[in-house]
């Protein structure tokens, strides 16, 4: 069964930096775009960031572009999302969200998430 | 990349149906296939209801159902039960420098 199993969240103080991972199995990993998803306290979804299914291509929501860096490795079955320059409003559950469909960007909507990691930005 | 719009909220009695609109414009909703609905629980994680405006993915309940018109998408869910109290949350593919936008959300209370 598909399982994507994020870690790495935490206590950060603004300014500062953390990198996110999730952990995928039970699918071709490879196959697929993933993205990152987050919600803030007691706020709705927010797009994070997207990579294709091999890496070649990423895209980034207008609040995270230049400081937030996606990426996976495909050998390890893994996707990453480094985050600098934090600030306290990216405060959120960060989710990362398989693709439905095949070598896909949106196509089949996000079919699988994980469980979420929480990231607190605060002095 | 402006949040697309649905109603706060939204209620029905059991075995009722309520509909959720999500309001974008031609460069997202009304663009694209690609609208997708969430349903979220306290606590969870959110789960796939309804994919590419009206595909429902296996397992979903057949009493949920999508379609989309101009600009608006809507979820309807028929036969309201106590368990489909949660938040639904719609999105959309907006294309130009491949965005994904999210609503922002419609708590369903089942009265």
């Amino acid at each position: 069964q598909v399982q994507l199993v994020e870690s790495g969240g935490g206590v950060v103080q603004p300014g500062g930096s953390l990198r996110l991972s999730c952990e995928a199995s039970g699918f071709t990993f490879s196959s697929y775009g993933m993205h990152w998803v987050r919600q803030a306290p007691g706020k709705g979804l927010e797009w994070v960031a997207f990579i294709r299914y091999d890496g070649t291509n990423k895209y980034y929501g207008d609040s995270v572009k230049g400081r937030f860096t996606i990426s996976r490795d495909n050998s390890k079955n893994t996707l990453d999302l480094q985050m600098n320059s934090l600030r306290a409003e990216d405060t959120a559950v960060y989710y990362c969200a398989k693709v439905g469909s095949i070598r896909a960007a949106a196509r089949g909507g996000f079919d699988y998430w994980g469980q979420g990691t929480l990231v607190t930005v605060s002095s | 990349q402006s949040a697309l719009t649905q109603p706060a909220s939204v209620s029905g009695s059991p075995g009722q149906s309520i509909t959720i609109s999500c309001t974008g414009t031609s460069s997202d909703v009304g663009g694209y296939n690609y609208v997708s609905w969430y349903q979220q629980h306290p606590g969870k994680a959110p789960k796939l209801m309804i994919y590419d405006v009206s595909n429902r993915p296996s397992g979903v309940s057949s009493r949920f159902s999508g379609s989309k018109s101009g600009n608006t998408a809507s979820l309807t869910i028929s036969g309201l039960q106590a368990e489909d109290e949660a938040d639904y949350y719609c999105s959309s593919y907006t294309g130009s420098i491949l965005d994904v936008v999210f609503g922002g959300g419609t708590k369903l209370t089942v009265l």
